[in-house]
């Protein structure tokens, strides 16, 4: 059963701190994204590649956050520093097309 | 404006009977919509996609697209208590980026 695979499931840190949130994608997908949902904000994009290459980070708060993908089967979510506004779920989702699974999500509390 | 609505909810309906969701989206050229359902504490699950106007039927679900009317809706016909969930509508912007509404939170009374 192919599945995005999502690390930590969750984290607390203090602010400051550095995080780093791992997605392995569903084997043959080429385009992954990086999601944070709030209750205030709801379900946001805030990053994605294709073929591993960058598309479109206009989503990411460029001062602390990066998003990376090292290679095929793991991409990765950088915050630094962290800071309490950062709580949130983080999701993974990868697709081939216009169809997006998603991970289970990083539950980040910043304190 | 918000580039795709739901109405608010909470939607409560008794068992068996027919849930009802709506969306609606800002961006005319947008081609290809979805619904998603969002168990509690779980991540969004790709339930139905609809590319044309008119409806399609998957089981006990019912896309209904109107692009001249910028509205897509959902139907969940004979729900179950399982149905419970947050249901969002995600809209294709360009590129397979998705925007998603706020989503709206159904609750099936056994």
């Amino acid at each position: 059963d192919a599945r995005v695979t999502q690390t930590p499931r969750h984290k607390v840190t203090e602010m400051g701190q550095e995080v780093t949130m791992r997605c392995q994608p569903i084997l043959g997908h080429n385009t992954v994204f990086w999601y944070r949902q709030t209750m205030m904000q709801g379900l946001e994009l805030l990053a994605y590649f294709r073929n591993r290459a960058p598309l479109d980070d206009s989503g990411m708060p460029k001062d602390r956050f990066s998003a990376e993908m090292p290679d095929a089967t793991l991409a990765t979510l950088k915050i630094q520093p962290s800071e309490p506004r950062d709580s949130a779920v983080y999701f993974c989702a990868s697709g081939f097309g216009d169809i997006q699974y998603f991970g289970a999500g990083t539950r980040l509390s910043v304190l | 404006q918000k580039e795709v609505e739901q109405n608010s909810g909470p939607l409560s309906v008794p068992e068996g009977a027919i849930a009802s969701l709506n969306c609606t989206y800002s961006d005319r050229v947008s081609q290809s919509f979805f619904w998603y359902r969002q168990y509690s504490g779980k991540s969004p699950e790709l339930i139905m996609s609809i590319y044309s106007n008119g409806d399609k039927e998957d089981g006990r679900f019912t896309a209904q697209l109107n692009k001249a009317s910028q509205y897509v809706s959902l139907l969940i016909r004979d729900s179950q208590p399982s149905d419970s969930a947050t249901y969002l509508c995600a809209v294709n912007r360009g590129d397979y980026k998705l925007s998603f509404g706020a989503g709206t939170t159904v609750t099936v009374r056994a």
